[in-house]
């Protein structure tokens, strides 16, 4: 089992509101990601990081920004939230072993920006 | 970029086998695939490291031609557990930067 964990699960916020996603592993693992998913819809890779002080933007793009102090800490942040930020954000981070590399995804943070 | 899986659903009765297909317009160095319950998160499945690999778990298994930068995944004698959404998802040279696949939603039904 991995151990990756986001907060808040579900949240409700007005526009123009500034919201932080957290996500935490205790894994070690230098690799994490975020991935943006409208339910029933494909996975959108918005943000990765190789380490601390390392992030790029994903193939979607994205007004959220990320940061990487600490190697179990990957926040995902919104200056300014839109309805049409509504979705469902994944963390995940990725094992690197001898059978080769797994992605661990946390539960996931459902955004709804009313 | 987005690698195209196909079929995009399938619908099948307790026992019977389904095989799902995953293309990527980019070389492949490695292929993972995931199962998404709704509203929980993807699950890992396996992962193919190099072509003409062919991995196998219980009664799912998958294969992977790098010639072709393709991969499928197999599942025989399918079980309602089986039922969810699997997403290809594949990784390229030195940024292990995983991009998934369009998704196929597979209904496994008594």
């Amino acid at each position: 089992e991995a151990d990756i964990y986001q907060t808040p699960r579900y949240l409700v916020i007005g526009t123009g509101k500034k919201i932080t996603l957290e996500c935490s592993q205790t894994m070690g693992h230098d690799k994490m990601y975020w991935y943006q998913q409208d339910p029933g819809m494909e996975l959108h890779l918005i943000h990765y990081s190789y380490g601390v002080n390392s992030t790029e933007k994903g193939d979607l793009s994205s007004e959220s920004t990320v940061s990487r102090i600490r190697t179990e800490h990957f926040p995902l942040t919104l200056e300014s939230a839109r309805p049409s930020h509504t979705s469902q954000y994944l963390c995940a981070s990725m094992a690197q072993g001898a059978i080769g590399n797994t992605i661990y995804f946390g539960e996931g943070s459902w955004l709804t920006v009313v | 970029q987005q690698p195209v899986q196909s079929p995009q659903a399938v619908i099948l009765r307790e026992g019977e086998d389904a095989v799902i297909n995953c293309s990527s317009s980019k070389a492949l160095y490695s292929v993972h695939w995931y199962r998404q319950k709704h509203g929980e998160a993807p699950v890992f499945l396996m992962i193919l490291l190099k072509g003409g690999e062919q991995k196998g778990h219980d009664k799912i298994s998958a294969s992977f031609n790098e010639k072709k930068q393709q991969s499928s995944l197999y599942l025989t004698a399918s079980q309602l557990s089986y039922s969810g959404t699997y997403f290809c998802g594949t990784a390229g040279g030195a940024t292990n930067k995983l991009i998934f696949g369009t998704g196929t939603l597979l209904a496994v039904q008594p």
